[in-house]
């Protein structure tokens, strides 16, 4: 079976400073790796989505790193805001219609 | 453009009572899909669509029906609705899913508990 797992489950961070999530998974074949974030009570929304051949992708102060061969992938969140906390969700697909979840990191940023 | 709308919001049924969870989509993404999010567990897909007229099932999809008449609209049907059905249900669109590539567009969720 797929898995994506996550980790920490949680964190809680001061507003300015960093941090990075953690996605390991087993999905193969493998086509692609995206990162969402979802508000509480929202939506999940797309940050972005990395191939087989990207290593890294940024969106503003999100950046995500893949490593395809130990099947691994991170999110670094630069210069923390309020606004960041949020559930952040990692998903990866197959190459078909299907796409495999990760439970998500749940992280509170705190002023 | 609204993008993905789901309706309602939020809704309560009793064990054995039947309902329909709207979706729609004002991008003309072909892609439809809908998903359960339990606390703990990652999204998972219960029904598929990748056109008018054509459906598939995902994951979990006992308990629930789905149909797509019009590109815009998937509905999804609970049949006879059951405690382990209490959830949070979203439903997702993109243009083009067959590459999974495509960035899927979620909407806003729709609370369901059922007693």
């Amino acid at each position: 079976k797929n898995q994506v797992e996550q980790s920490p489950q949680s964190l809680i961070i001061l507003e300015g400073k960093n941090c990075t999530l953690q996605c390991n998974y087993t999905v193969s074949p493998f086509s692609n790796l995206r990162w969402y974030k979802q508000d509480t009570g929202r939506g999940p929304v797309s940050l972005t989505i990395m191939t087989f051949s990207e290593n890294t992708k940024s969106n503003g102060r999100y950046t995500a790193t893949l490593d395809a061969d130990t099947k691994q992938s991170s999110l670094h969140i630069t210069a923390s805001q309020l606004s960041d906390s949020a559930s952040y969700i990692c998903v990866v697909s197959g190459g078909d219609y299907k796409l495999s979840f990760g439970a998500g990191t749940t992280v509170t940023v705190r002023a | 453009n609204a993008g993905v709308t789901q309706t309602p919001k939020f809704q309560v049924l009793k064990t054995g009572q039947s309902m329909t969870l709207q979706c729609a989509q004002d991008m003309n993404h072909e892609y439809m899909s809908w998903y359960r999010q339990d606390p703990g567990m990652g999204l998972r897909l219960i029904h598929y669509s990748v056109g008018a007229g054509i459906t598939d099932q995902g994951e979990v999809p006992n308990g629930y029906n789905v149909s797509r008449s019009t590109t815009e609209d998937f509905p999804l049907r609970l049949l006879s609705a059951a405690p382990s059905q209490t959830s949070v249900y979203f439903c997702a669109s993109s243009l083009d899913n067959s590459q999974g590539t495509d960035t899927q567009y979620f909407g806003p969720g729709t609370r369901l508990t059922v007693l």
